[in-house]
Protein backbone atom coordinates (compact mmCIF):
# COMPACT_ATOMS: atom_id res chain seq x y z
CA UNK A 1 0.00 0.00 0.00
CA UNK A 2 1.26 3.71 -0.78
CA UNK A 3 2.18 5.93 1.73
CA UNK A 4 0.60 8.66 -0.79
CA UNK A 5 -3.14 8.30 -0.41
CA UNK A 6 -5.30 10.14 -3.35
CA UNK A 7 -9.04 9.36 -4.13
CA UNK A 8 -10.04 6.40 -5.92
CA UNK A 9 -12.35 7.92 -8.18
CA UNK A 10 -13.75 11.95 -9.19
CA UNK A 11 -16.28 12.81 -11.96
CA UNK A 12 -17.45 16.15 -13.23
CA UNK A 13 -19.29 17.17 -16.48
CA UNK A 14 -17.82 18.58 -19.26
CA UNK A 15 -16.38 22.36 -18.59
CA UNK A 16 -16.37 21.35 -15.36
CA UNK A 17 -13.40 21.54 -12.93
CA UNK A 18 -12.12 18.89 -10.13
CA UNK A 19 -9.21 18.20 -8.22
CA UNK A 20 -7.69 15.58 -6.86
CA UNK A 21 -5.83 14.77 -3.47
CA UNK A 22 -2.86 13.59 -2.86
CA UNK A 23 -1.69 13.24 0.91
CA UNK A 24 1.12 11.93 2.67
CA UNK A 25 3.64 13.19 5.66
CA UNK A 26 6.35 15.10 6.64
CA UNK A 27 8.71 12.52 4.98
CA UNK A 28 7.74 13.18 1.57
CA UNK A 29 5.47 15.78 0.20
CA UNK A 30 6.21 17.75 3.82
CA UNK A 31 9.83 18.28 2.47
CA UNK A 32 10.01 17.31 -1.25
CA UNK A 33 8.48 18.34 -4.81
CA UNK A 34 5.35 16.66 -5.84
CA UNK A 35 5.00 15.78 -8.98
CA UNK A 36 2.09 14.58 -11.23
CA UNK A 37 1.16 12.05 -13.97
CA UNK A 38 -1.46 11.63 -16.42
CA UNK A 39 -2.02 7.93 -17.69
CA UNK A 40 -4.37 7.73 -20.59
CA UNK A 41 -5.69 4.14 -21.17
CA UNK A 42 -2.96 1.51 -22.45
CA UNK A 43 -0.88 3.93 -22.19
CA UNK A 44 2.27 5.50 -20.38
CA UNK A 45 2.28 8.08 -17.66
CA UNK A 46 2.99 11.45 -18.61
CA UNK A 47 4.22 14.25 -16.55
CA UNK A 48 2.26 17.09 -15.98
CA UNK A 49 3.11 18.90 -13.20
CA UNK A 50 6.92 19.06 -11.85
CA UNK A 51 8.13 20.87 -8.45
CA UNK A 52 4.67 21.18 -6.71
CA UNK A 53 3.32 23.79 -9.76
CA UNK A 54 5.03 23.93 -12.76
CA UNK A 55 3.99 22.58 -16.52
CA UNK A 56 6.55 20.40 -18.70
CA UNK A 57 6.10 22.81 -22.14
CA UNK A 58 2.70 21.40 -23.96
CA UNK A 59 1.13 20.87 -21.29
CA UNK A 60 -2.24 23.48 -21.09
CA UNK A 61 -2.99 25.54 -18.40
CA UNK A 62 -5.83 23.94 -17.70
CA UNK A 63 -3.73 21.53 -15.57
CA UNK A 64 -2.56 23.47 -12.47
CA UNK A 65 -0.72 22.08 -9.11
CA UNK A 66 -0.46 23.38 -5.57
CA UNK A 67 0.73 21.86 -2.22
CA UNK A 68 0.57 22.85 1.42
CA UNK A 69 1.87 20.92 3.94
CA UNK A 70 1.75 17.07 3.67
CA UNK A 71 -0.91 17.59 1.00
CA UNK A 72 -0.86 18.19 -2.70
CA UNK A 73 -3.94 18.90 -5.01
CA UNK A 74 -4.08 18.60 -9.10
CA UNK A 75 -6.68 21.29 -10.54
CA UNK A 76 -8.28 20.65 -13.98
CA UNK A 77 -10.48 22.93 -15.13
CA UNK A 78 -12.45 23.05 -18.47
CA UNK A 79 -12.35 19.38 -18.17
CA UNK A 80 -12.33 17.69 -21.64
CA UNK A 81 -13.49 13.66 -22.70
CA UNK A 82 -10.00 13.60 -23.42
CA UNK A 83 -9.06 13.93 -20.18
CA UNK A 84 -10.16 10.66 -18.82
CA UNK A 85 -7.44 9.03 -16.91
CA UNK A 86 -5.41 7.98 -14.06
CA UNK A 87 -3.59 10.24 -12.44
CA UNK A 88 -0.80 10.02 -9.98
CA UNK A 89 0.84 12.10 -7.45
CA UNK A 90 5.04 10.95 -7.08
CA UNK A 91 7.62 12.53 -4.50
CA UNK A 92 10.51 11.37 -2.85
CA UNK A 93 9.88 9.71 0.71
CA UNK A 94 13.25 10.10 2.76
CA UNK A 95 12.17 7.38 5.31
CA UNK A 96 11.68 4.82 3.07
CA UNK A 97 14.20 6.26 0.90
CA UNK A 98 12.43 5.59 -2.03
CA UNK A 99 10.36 7.19 -4.55
CA UNK A 100 6.47 6.71 -3.74
CA UNK A 101 3.81 7.06 -6.48
CA UNK A 102 0.03 7.91 -4.91
CA UNK A 103 -2.67 4.96 -4.96
CA UNK A 104 -4.07 6.85 -8.17
CA UNK A 105 -7.42 8.80 -9.56
CA UNK A 106 -9.37 7.87 -11.96
CA UNK A 107 -11.33 11.12 -13.59
CA UNK A 108 -14.37 10.08 -15.24
CA UNK A 109 -16.16 12.86 -17.57
CA UNK A 110 -20.27 12.35 -17.15
CA UNK B 1 14.60 14.78 -27.57
CA UNK B 2 16.11 12.19 -25.65
CA UNK B 3 14.24 9.19 -25.74
CA UNK B 4 13.95 5.52 -24.47
CA UNK B 5 12.13 1.89 -25.64
CA UNK B 6 12.22 -1.18 -23.56
CA UNK B 7 12.92 -4.46 -24.79
CA UNK B 8 13.63 -8.16 -23.40
CA UNK B 9 11.43 -11.19 -22.89
CA UNK B 10 7.32 -10.87 -22.54
CA UNK B 11 7.36 -14.21 -20.50
CA UNK B 12 9.41 -15.63 -17.70
CA UNK B 13 9.09 -18.98 -15.77
CA UNK B 14 8.88 -18.71 -12.10
CA UNK B 15 11.82 -18.65 -9.75
CA UNK B 16 13.85 -17.08 -13.06
CA UNK B 17 15.41 -14.24 -13.50
CA UNK B 18 13.36 -11.38 -15.45
CA UNK B 19 15.94 -8.95 -17.66
CA UNK B 20 14.88 -6.11 -19.63
CA UNK B 21 17.25 -3.39 -21.61
CA UNK B 22 16.44 0.00 -22.29
CA UNK B 23 18.28 1.50 -25.20
CA UNK B 24 18.34 5.41 -24.94
CA UNK B 25 18.39 7.51 -28.47
CA UNK B 26 18.42 11.09 -29.21
CA UNK B 27 21.43 11.68 -27.19
CA UNK B 28 24.07 10.08 -24.80
CA UNK B 29 23.03 8.14 -21.38
CA UNK B 30 26.25 9.52 -20.26
CA UNK B 31 26.50 13.16 -21.23
CA UNK B 32 23.88 14.47 -19.19
CA UNK B 33 22.80 15.12 -15.32
CA UNK B 34 19.80 13.01 -15.56
CA UNK B 35 18.92 9.88 -13.67
CA UNK B 36 17.62 6.56 -15.35
CA UNK B 37 15.36 4.38 -13.98
CA UNK B 38 12.46 1.45 -14.01
CA UNK B 39 8.91 2.06 -12.47
CA UNK B 40 6.32 -1.26 -13.47
CA UNK B 41 2.60 -1.77 -12.97
CA UNK B 42 1.19 -4.59 -12.11
CA UNK B 43 -2.24 -5.61 -14.45
CA UNK B 44 -4.95 -3.10 -12.94
CA UNK B 45 -2.54 -1.76 -10.27
CA UNK B 46 -0.73 1.57 -9.56
CA UNK B 47 2.57 2.39 -10.32
CA UNK B 48 5.33 0.90 -8.15
CA UNK B 49 9.14 2.78 -8.46
CA UNK B 50 11.83 -0.21 -9.01
CA UNK B 51 15.09 1.40 -8.58
CA UNK B 52 17.26 4.40 -10.71
CA UNK B 53 20.62 4.45 -11.79
CA UNK B 54 23.12 7.91 -12.60
CA UNK B 55 25.84 6.75 -15.85
CA UNK B 56 28.59 6.61 -13.00
CA UNK B 57 26.87 3.65 -11.68
CA UNK B 58 25.67 4.90 -8.37
CA UNK B 59 21.84 2.95 -8.24
CA UNK B 60 19.12 3.10 -5.97
CA UNK B 61 16.82 1.03 -5.41
CA UNK B 62 13.24 0.33 -3.58
CA UNK B 63 14.01 -1.44 -0.58
CA UNK B 64 10.66 -3.73 -0.90
CA UNK B 65 13.05 -5.31 -4.06
CA UNK B 66 16.20 -4.51 -3.10
CA UNK B 67 17.47 -8.01 -2.44
CA UNK B 68 16.42 -9.40 -6.19
CA UNK B 69 17.33 -6.07 -8.20
CA UNK B 70 19.89 -5.32 -10.12
CA UNK B 71 20.07 -1.94 -12.44
CA UNK B 72 23.66 -1.65 -14.39
CA UNK B 73 24.46 0.76 -17.26
CA UNK B 74 26.63 0.36 -20.51
CA UNK B 75 27.29 3.53 -21.82
CA UNK B 76 29.10 2.40 -24.86
CA UNK B 77 26.04 0.60 -25.85
CA UNK B 78 23.75 3.81 -24.94
CA UNK B 79 21.78 1.29 -22.87
CA UNK B 80 20.72 0.33 -19.09
CA UNK B 81 19.47 -2.60 -18.08
CA UNK B 82 16.95 -4.61 -15.53
CA UNK B 83 17.53 -7.66 -13.52
CA UNK B 84 14.92 -8.91 -11.27
CA UNK B 85 15.95 -12.53 -9.52
CA UNK B 86 13.69 -14.96 -8.60
CA UNK B 87 10.29 -14.02 -10.06
CA UNK B 88 6.74 -15.09 -8.77
CA UNK B 89 3.59 -14.21 -10.30
CA UNK B 90 3.54 -11.07 -8.48
CA UNK B 91 6.22 -9.86 -10.58
CA UNK B 92 3.77 -9.64 -13.56
CA UNK B 93 3.86 -6.48 -14.25
CA UNK B 94 4.00 -3.26 -17.56
CA UNK B 95 8.05 -2.35 -16.99
CA UNK B 96 8.80 0.96 -17.84
CA UNK B 97 12.27 2.85 -18.25
CA UNK B 98 11.82 6.18 -17.80
CA UNK B 99 14.37 9.54 -17.29
CA UNK B 100 14.25 11.53 -14.30
CA UNK B 101 15.19 15.46 -14.25
CA UNK B 102 18.27 15.92 -12.14
CA UNK B 103 18.11 13.67 -9.35
CA UNK B 104 16.30 10.97 -7.16
CA UNK B 105 13.66 13.00 -5.86
CA UNK B 106 12.80 15.08 -8.96
CA UNK B 107 10.22 14.44 -11.96
CA UNK B 108 10.11 11.67 -14.65
CA UNK B 109 9.97 13.19 -17.87
CA UNK B 110 9.89 10.96 -20.24
CA UNK B 111 8.71 7.19 -20.49
CA UNK B 112 9.23 4.56 -22.68
CA UNK B 113 6.20 2.27 -23.61
CA UNK B 114 6.54 -0.19 -21.70
CA UNK B 115 6.67 -3.86 -21.89
CA UNK B 116 4.49 -6.38 -20.80
CA UNK B 117 6.28 -8.94 -18.65
CA UNK B 118 4.30 -12.17 -17.44
CA UNK B 119 5.58 -14.38 -15.27
CA UNK B 120 4.25 -17.92 -15.71
CA UNK B 121 5.71 -21.64 -15.95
Amino acid sequence: QSVLTQPPSVSAAPGQRVTISCSGSSSNIGNNYVSWYQQLPGTAPNLLIYNNNWRPSGIPDRFSGSKSGTSATLGITGLQTGDEADYYCGTWDSSLSAYVFGTGTTVSVL
Amino acid sequence: QLQQHESGPGLVKPSETLSLTCTVSGGSIGNNPYYWGWVRQAPGKGLEWIGSMYHGGDTYYNPSLKSRVTISVDTSKNHFSLKLDSVTAADTAIYYCARQDSGLSSSWPSWGQGTLVTVSS
